[in-house]
């Protein structure tokens, strides 16, 4: 069956310093997204982007972060001058043709973002 | 505002006992209802969903989940729980745009 896979499983970086997280959805899939989820707390959403541009965002997705389809097959999140308050499981998601609400949304396992 | 709750934040049962985890929605209309699980270091693994027709929908590893629409609720049932079914149980909605919101998830441990 067909995964989302995301790369690396963890990153550790310093503040300050710019992160990519990278996802590769399903093959042919239309709708992507961000979510993260701070040890301990709830799955948030960050961002949705379909057709190369971002659909939804949420009040965390502020300037500091930035998502990219730079090749029609991986889907990116930068985070700039990254936060303590950064570090968490970042989770890439997809769903299918279509993007109806009905559809549901296939994850991806998930980066581990720890800021020192 | 639209909202999910789960009610429960930790739940233990016993192996081999039934199992239901709340889910509460609050909504103008009928959202599009999921069930998720992470299993620890995981991600999210769909275990069932419901859009309309029939209130009792079945999922995935034995698990049902029923819409009551009078209660707004979408509760997770298991009628046996399993050692492997320890894990995180989170209920999501998705609402006419284009995200799914979560609830705050439930903590299940299953007791030999």
């Amino acid at each position: 069956e067909p995964e989302v896979t995301q790369t690396p499983s963890h990153q550790v970086t310093q503040m300050g310093q710019e992160v990519i997280l990278r996802c590769v959805p399903i093959s042919n899939h239309l709708y992507f997204y961000w979510y993260r989820q701070i040890l301990g707390q709830k799955v948030e959403f960050l961002v949705s982007f379909y057709n190369n541009e971002i659909s939804e965002k949420s009040e965390i997705f502020d300037d500091q972060f930035s998502v990219e389809r730079p090749d029609g097959s991986n889907f990116t999140l930068k985070i700039r001058s990254t936060k303590l308050e950064d570090s968490a499981m970042y989770f890439c998601a997809s769903t299918g043709t279509g993007g109806a609400y009905n559809s549901p949304l296939h994850f991806g396992n998930g980066t581990r973002l720890t800021v020192t | 505002a639209q909202s999910v709750t789960q009610p429960d934040i930790h739940i233990t049962v016993s192996e081999g006992a039934s199992l239901e985890l709340r889910c509460n929605y609050s909504y103008g209309a009928t959202p599009y209802l999921f069930w998720y699980v992470q299993s620890p270091g995981q991600g999210l693994q769909l275990l069932l969903k419901y859009f309309s027709g029939d209130t009792l929908v079945q999922g995935i590893k034995g698990f049902e989940a029923e819409f009551k629409r009078s209660q707004s609720s979408f509760n997770l049932r298991k009628p046996s729980v399993h050692w492997s079914d320890a894990a995180e149980y989170f209920c999501a909605v998705r609402y006419n745009n284009n995200d799914m919101r979560f609830g705050a998830g439930t903590r299940l441990t299953v007791k030999p």
